[in-house]
This record gives C-alpha cells, sequence and structure tokens, in this order.
C-alpha cells in the first residue's frame, strides 16, 4: 500500500497569514499514463470532507485561489495564503494512483 | 445541486450485518463510479471500496475483502454497503463519495452514517 505522510501534524497561524502543508509518498504517485492521481481535502469540524485540489494542482469548482497545489513524483505541497476563519479545519492527503486509495492522516490547522 | 444521503447507520453486536445505503440526487447517478470511505473516532479517512457506473466492477481495501459487498442500483440512484461479520475495528462513519476524473478524485461527499460495532 501507499503510505502517505503528512507534515505537520498540527499548524498555528494568524489570520491573513500563509502556511505550507506537506505530504510524502512511500511510491510515486506517477500512473502509468504519465499523471499523478494527488487530491488535498478539508474536514472542517463537524462536517464531511470536501474537495480542494485535484491532480496535484488544480483546484475544484469554486476553490478560492488562495489555495494552491504543487509537487511531484513523491513530494507534493498544499499552500494556503491570506487564511481566513472559514479555512479551519483539518487537510488530508489522497492518491487514488493505484489501489488501495490511501489518505495521510491529516494536518490540523489552527488560529494562533 | 449534487445530494448524497446516508442511511441506515447505528449500534449492532460483533459477528451481525448491517446495510447502509446512500440515495443520491442531482446528478446522472449512472454516470459516475462511487466509493465508501470511512474515519474511525477521531481519526483519519480510510477509503473502504469502490464501485464501477454500471456495477460491473468493484474494488476493496483488503481489511473488509469478503466481509462487505459494495452495490449500486441505477435505476434508484442508490449506492449500498452490506456489511457483514462485523467487527469492533469497523466502528467509524461511514461516507458514501462520488468518484470524478481525471483520478479518480472524491468530488461530492455524504454527511456520513455512524456505525458502531460493540
Amino acid at each position: 500500500d501507499v503510505v502517505m505522510t503528512q507534515t505537520p501534524v498540527s499548524l498555528s497561524v494568524s489570520l491573513g497569514g500563509q502556511v505550507s502543508i506537506s505530504c510524502r509518498s512511500s511510491q510515486s504517485l506517477v500512473h502509468n499514463n504519465g499523471n499523478t492521481y494527488l487530491s488535498w481535502y478539508l474536514q472542517k469540524p463537524g462536517q464531511s470532507p470536501q474537495l480542494l485540489i485535484y491532480k496535484v494542482s488544480n483546484r475544484f469548482s469554486g476553490i478560492s485561489d488562495r489555495f494552491s497545489g504543487s509537487g511531484s513524483g513523491t513530494d507534493l505541497t498544499l499552500k494556503i495564503s491570506r487564511v481566513e476563519p472559514d479555512d479551519l479545519g483539518v487537510y488530508y492527503c489522497g492518491q487514488g494512483t493505484q489501489y488501495p486509495y490511501t489518505f495521510g492522516a491529516g494536518t490540523k490547522l489552527e488560529l494562533k | 445541486e449534487v445530494q448524497l444521503v446516508e442511511s441506515g447507520g447505528g449500534l449492532v453486536q460483533p459477528g451481525r450485518s448491517m446495510k447502509l445505503s446512500c440515495a443520491a440526487s442531482g446528478f446522472t447517478f449512472n454516470n459516475y463510479d462511487m466509493a465508501w470511505v470511512c474515519q474511525a473516532p477521531k481519526k483519519g479517512l480510510e477509503w473502504v471500496a469502490t464501485i464501477s457506473y454500471d456495477g460491473s466492477s468493484t474494488y476493496y481495501r483488503d481489511s473488509v475483502k469478503g466481509r462487505f459487498t459494495i452495490s449500486r442500483d441505477n435505476a434508484k440512484s442508490t449506492l449500498y454497503l452490506q456489511m457483514d461479520s462485523l467487527r469492533s475495528e469497523d466502528t467509524a462513519t461511514y461516507y458514501c463519495a462520488r468518484l470524478n476524473y481525471p483520478g479518480p478524485y472524491m468530488d461530492a461527499w455524504g454527511q456520513g452514517a455512524s456505525v458502531t460495532v460493540s
């Protein structure tokens, strides 16, 4: 199975600040077709997860450009700029390159 | 508006069975692969199973193979998860999710159904 390691486990940020979350995989996430199927999700307190980013860097419909994904191979990153109160929650990376699909353990974003 | 609404959760004894349903609306259900994802209390997300748009292909994580069955009724726009021989470690909230491509990625999630095995 592909193990997804997220760091840090938690982050404290001031409103308006910028943060980065790292997601490293135990194997390359590059599919045989050359694409990298890495997504980012946010789970706000008491809610279901919601999709933010798919295929490394593509923002899902309605997602602010304050969210950006980057990286390749085994090293992926989510950046959030100008943090707003509605951004708080737990962020997960997830890979769909191979079965079983796996997720990182999550990064909790809190207010400083 | 895309909506996924799970039902069928609750308290069940170890070794017994439970069936979850997920009613889909707001999109053409039979155009999409679907999945179940679970989240144990205070834990992260764990993919459980996937079914293709027409039900012809299914995939499971190893820990549920032979115990869980994912299925769908496209005429009713409903996804199912039949869970047999339940164990305490199956205790979790179970989300149904729509799969989209290029990916797959999970672009719509239900509100979750809580299953407690005790």
